[in-house]
């Protein structure tokens, strides 16, 4: 079945630029979408259609896309964006939808 | 506000049937779809399906196709995950979301999950 791969893990000092990636041969063809979760929560959107920022979420979280990979960016990491984030798209016909594997965000 | 509201943990043994629930408010529950998510103990978040209230059109990943069935009843604003058979690997968290659009969409608003322990 149709995958969405990430790394990991990513970690980063507070005040830098963190990085998340994503990719999958239907990107080109299908939005993604940014999930925060933090521990015994559930998840909040904060990237949407690959770029747009829902209403709350702080302006330092954006995403864009360049042809099979999109990618998160923290501009100016603060501690309270340590958390796992998903990407979300779905497979090249949009019949059904994947989540990647998610990525762990540890600010040092 | 829109608001999703689930039922509560739940602790059953393997061959069980179960049915959770997810209530929505807020908005028109009929004119978006509803999905669930899956979250293992300690694991990724995993796209189970989306339903469609107004004219109860499903749709399934292909990992979860018949093995749960999602349903919904409009007249209570409330849409269902439903095993007919619990397996031990069925323990999870169920999160519930409003879903933008068909599978290529995302999930907006959010339940605050129900936990289903599966165990003899």
């Amino acid at each position: 079945s149709y995958e969405l791969t990430q790394p990991p893990s990513v970690s980063v000092s507070p005040g830098q630029t963190a990085r998340i990636t994503c990719s999958a041969d239907a990107l080109p063809k299908q939005y993604a979408y940014w999930y925060q979760q933090k521990p015994g929560q559930a998840p909040v959107l904060v990237i949407y259609k690959d770029s747009e920022r829902p209403s709350g979420i702080p302006e330092r979280f954006s995403g864009s896309s360049s042809g099979t990979t999109v990618t998160l960016t923290i501009s100016g990491v603060q501690a309270e964006d340590e958390a796992d984030y998903y990407c979300q798209s779905a497979d090249s016909s949009g019949t059904y939808g994947v989540f990647g594997g998610g990525t762990k965000l540890t600010v040092l | 506000e829109v608001q999703l509201v689930q039922s509560g943990a739940e602790v059953k043994k393997p061959g069980e049937s179960l049915k959770i629930s997810c209530k929505g408010s807020g908005y028109s529950f009929t004119s978006y779809w509803i999905g669930w998510v899956r979250q293992m103990p300690g694991k990724g978040l995993e796209w189970m399906g989306i339903i469609y209230p107004g004219d109860s059109d499903t749709r399934y990943s292909p990992s979860f196709q018949g093995q749960v069935t999602i349903s919904a009843d409009k007249s209570i604003s409330t849409a269902y995950l439903q095993w007919s058979s619990l397996k031990a690997s069925d323990t999870a968290m169920y999160y519930c979301a409003r879903h933008e659009g068909v599978a290529a969409g995302s999930f907006d608003y959010w339940g605050q999950g129900t936990l289903v322990t599966v165990s003899s």
